[in-house]
């Protein structure tokens, strides 16, 4: 089964405390992606990567930062959290080239900052 | 820049009955692709359904349907004999372009169905 792995699924956290979240795929998937889910809101997409050590910000950047050193995984990073950074992050993969394929989700990792 | 519009923030449905979820796009894109996606409420998303813009019919997956009207730039999912278990959120989604020319998804706000005993 293809999988989509997010370290954690429920962190809580203090204002101005670096956050890492983690997301494993093993798929070799080149794409990878990070939306953030808040209600009435759906996903929207704060960063993506192509391939090792590409980024590209996704419609909603501000506040956070990536990593991907190795393909198969893709870091989101809270540098300073804030409260209104509390939400569901979703990590998802998918192959590359003309994308007609799906995305496969992780889990979700629910993050709240108090 | 491409949009998704879901009008229903939430729907109610007898079990064994069909539902209809709304969906419409825009784009300027030429060639695009449609989603379905399933949220339920343990927080997975689930793939349910693909239409390509080209596509000369419209697709079909179990007892998931995308009625596609290209001309109403719609993509309504239809799901039919309704069981307990479809009780979601269900998310509309588009092919988009990043700021960079690759491609994303672009998601709808979602609508909530829940299925009725």
């Amino acid at each position: 089964d293809v999988k989509v792995t997010q370290s954690s699924r429920y962190l809580v956290k203090r204002t101005g405390e670096k956050v890492f979240l983690e997301c494993v795929q093993d798929m070799d998937h080149e794409n990878m992606f990070w939306y953030r889910q808040d209600p009435g809101l759906g996903l929207r997409l704060i960063y993506f990567s192509y391939d090792v050590k590409m980024k590209e910000k996704g419609d909603i950047p501000e506040g956070y930062s990536v990593s991907r050193e190795k393909k198969e995984r893709f870091s989101l990073i809270l540098e300073s959290a804030s409260t209104n950074q509390t939400s569901m992050y979703l990590c998802a993969s998918s192959t590359g080239g003309a994308y007609t394929g799906e995305l496969f989700f992780g889990e979700g990792s629910r993050l709240t900052v108090l | 820049a491409q949009k998704i519009t879901q009008t229903q923030p939430g729907m109610f449905v007898q079990e064994k009955e069909a539902v209809t979820l709304d969906c419409t796009y825009d784009t300027s894109d030429p060639s695009y692709g449609l989603f379905w996606y399933k949220q339920p409420s343990s927080g997975e998303m689930i793939f349910l359904i693909y239409q390509g813009s080209y596509d000369q019919q419209n697709a079909t997956e179990g007892r998931y349907s995308l009625n596609f009207q290209k001309a109403r730039k719609s993509a309504n999912l239809v799901i039919s004999a309704s069981q307990l278990g479809d009780s979601a959120m269900y998310f509309c989604a588009m092919r988009g372009s990043t700021q960079g020319g690759s491609e994303k998804l672009v998601f709808g706000k979602g609508t909530k169905l829940t299925v009725n005993p």
